[in-house]
Order: structure tokens, then sequence, then C-alpha cells
């Protein structure tokens, strides 16, 4: 099964500078790739979708980015804010094959200071 | 619109007693699934749905049970508590093009003593 590695370590960053998160897989290259904030005492709220052969997808100040070379994903969020401070998780198919169900990472916290 | 809606919030259950996590969900939404989250391990599914009357297993379903007898609703049922179900559970509902996204519950606190 696919393994989904995201940095355990909190992030933190001054506010108005970009915080890039990772998101590393292990196994087959998914179909596409998912990212979710997770605020405390919350359940996870969906961001953004990247495909397999979409190199970039933009949303207001948060980009993601696919690289499947590397079996990586970037999630940027440029000029942070405080109210950016979450802890974010992605996810992708069990298997290679869109229909099966979600495999989450970890997560990674981000704090951002004013 | 309420999207999907999990009780009780909190819940506290002595070893050996059984109970039922409700969700529940307006969106028509044809998957269903169950996911508990505990710390340094980041959510594991535990049962899923693709519709009405099919139910399959996850990654971590000894120990629970699911049942999906109508759209809206998705129970857990947890057969014979024991510490280790100590979690926070979340229930979550999709269309059946997983690309739009998971919506979850807010999720219900479980403590096991």
């Amino acid at each position: 099964s696919q393994k989904i590695e995201q940095n355990s370590e909190a992030l933190n960053i001054q506010e108005g500078k970009t915080a890039t998160l990772t998101c590393n897989y292990t196994n087959y290259s998914p179909a596409y790739l998912q990212w979710y904030r997770q605020d405390p005492g919350r359940g996870p709220v969906f961001l953004l979708l990247i495909r397999e052969n979409e190199k970039e997808k933009r949303k207001e100040r948060l980009k993601v980015t696919f690289d499947t070379t590397l079996k990586q994903s970037l999630f940027h969020i440029t000029a942070s804010q405080p109210a950016d401070s979450a802890t974010y998780l992605c996810a992708l198919p069990e298997n290679n094959n869109a229909g099966n169900m979600l495999t989450f990472g970890g997560g990674t916290r981000l704090m951002v200071k004013p | 619109n309420a999207g999907v809606t999990q009780t009780p919030k909190f819940q506290v259950l002595k070893t050996g007693q059984s109970m039922t996590l409700q969700c529940a969900q307006d969106m028509n939404h044809e998957y269903m699934s169950w996911y508990r989250q505990d710390p340094g391990m980041g959510l594991r599914l535990i049962h899923y749905s693709v519709g009405a009357g099919i139910t399959d297993q996850g990654e971590v379903p000894n120990g629970y049970n699911v049942s999906r007898s109508t759209t809206e609703d998705f129970p857990l049922r947890l057969l014979s508590a024991a510490p280790s179900q100590t979690s926070v559970y979340f229930c979550a509902s999709s269309y059946a093009d997983r690309t739009r996204g998971y919506t979850f519950g807010s999720g219900t606190r479980l403590t096991v003593v």
C-alpha cells in the first residue's frame, strides 16, 4: 500500500513569508493528490486537488506542485497570515486507481507568528 | 446545508461496553467512510461504503462494524470497547468522483477506560 510522508515537526514562520510544506509518497504515482486543512478539534477541510498531468495548481494564496519523478508534492502559502496556522494533510488514492479510497499523511502543523 | 453530522462529540466508555457512533450527511453523497485519528498515526481508514447496502473494510477494521441501510446514514458500532480504541473518530462523505474532495464531520472523541 501507499506510504505518505509529511514532516511531523511543526513549521514556524513569520507573518508575510511563504510557507512550504512537503508531501512525499513511496510507491506508485497516483492519478491525483489532495490537500486538506485541519484546525484543532475540527475535521479536515478540502483545499485543493492536483492531477498527475498538472505540474502546478493555484487557488488564491495557495499553490500546489506535483512532481511524479520525485514522488513529491509541495504546498505553498504565500503572504502567510496567523489565520493560516493549522495542520495541513495530503491525501491520495490507496491504489493506482482514482476510484479507491484516500490514504492520508500524518500532516504538518504550520504556525504563523505575527 | 448541515453537511456531515456526527454524534456524540465526546464519549467515555468502560472496557467491554458497546456503543454506536452516528454519522449522517445531507449532500446525497454516494461514498461514506470512517477514519480514526491518533497522535503520530494520522488518519486511518476503518470501514467505508460506496452506496446503500454496500460496505467494505479499511486498514483497521477489527473491533468495529458498520452498515449502510440508507444513503444518508453510516453508523459505526464498537462491539466491545478496548482502551486501544481510544481515539478521535471522523466520518467523511464524498461523491463517487473522489476528485471533488471529502467532507468531514467534526469528530467524536472517544475515551475507553
